[in-house]
């Protein structure tokens, strides 16, 4: 079992929807957790963290579940800027040096 | 802040050839940088973790040998993919985190990436 799991998708959505994607994880000791959105053939770009309390900014809200191991992207009023790939990260508590295991992506397309 | 800058953006060379990569943190000191690897369709994975002044920390099925990283200050770090060949072609992605603690809840600023083709 991979230690991130995100579905890939694609996700086909139309503009103004609202879509959301799941990443779990394996490690029930994991510390940190992070959404990132990497468009085709660029670096990753931190979205955001995402907090045990669960937080909003602007149209993207995350959460936490740690009973169930798995966060969460909420994307509200997709805009045709928010295709790209989403990438779940989570830190392990057992690495000393904070590592980034990375899930594979769920890649976004947004529609006109 | 937190800017992340890599060099080059783009190489493409023959088999055998040496290539140095420079990730440079503009704005920030980095005490430890990361070098990842992405091939097309998959996710970023973890090569080596790199420390200011020390050796670096290579992830298991990662040749130290082959990719030789150098992390001489506080700013920047090389990873240098030595006598590559075509298998070595990818997209080759440095980042670093201005801070971290002890609970590593700092987010990691990646740099431009290197797209690197092996002829």
């Amino acid at each position: 079992r991979k230690e991130v799991e995100q579905d890939p998708g694609p996700f086909n959505v139309p503009e103004g929807a609202t879509v959301a994607f799941n990443c779990t994880y394996s490690n029930s000791a994991s510390q940190s957790f992070f959404w990132y959105r990497q468009d085709c053939r660029k670096e990753p770009k931190l979205l955001m963290s995402v907090y045990s309390s669960g937080n909003e900014d602007g149209r993207f809200t995350a959460q936490l579940n740690r009973a169930s191991q798995y966060i969460s992207l909420l994307i509200r009023d997709s805009k045709l800027s928010d295709s790209a790939t989403y990438l779940c990260v989570v830190t392990p508590v057992y690495s000393g040096t904070y590592k980034y295991i990375f899930g594979t992506g769920t890649r976004l397309k947004v529609l006109a | 802040g937190a800017v992340v800058s890599q060099h080059p953006s783009r190489v493409i060379c023959k088999s055998g050839t040496s290539v140095k990569i420079e990730c440079r943190s503009l704005d920030f000191q980095a005490t430890t940088m990361f070098w990842y690897r992405q091939f097309p369709k998959q996710s970023l994975m973890l090569m080596a973790t790199s420390n200011e002044g020390s050796k670096a920390t290579y992830e298991q099925g990662v040749e130290k040998d082959k990719f030789l990283i150098n992390h001489a200050s506080l700013t920047l770090s090389t990873l240098t993919v030595t006598s590559a060949h075509p298998e070595d072609s990818s997209f080759y992605i440095c980042s670093a985190s201005d801070g971290g603690g002890a609970q590593g809840n700092q987010p990691q600023h990646f740099g431009d990436g290197t797209r690197l083709s092996i002829l």
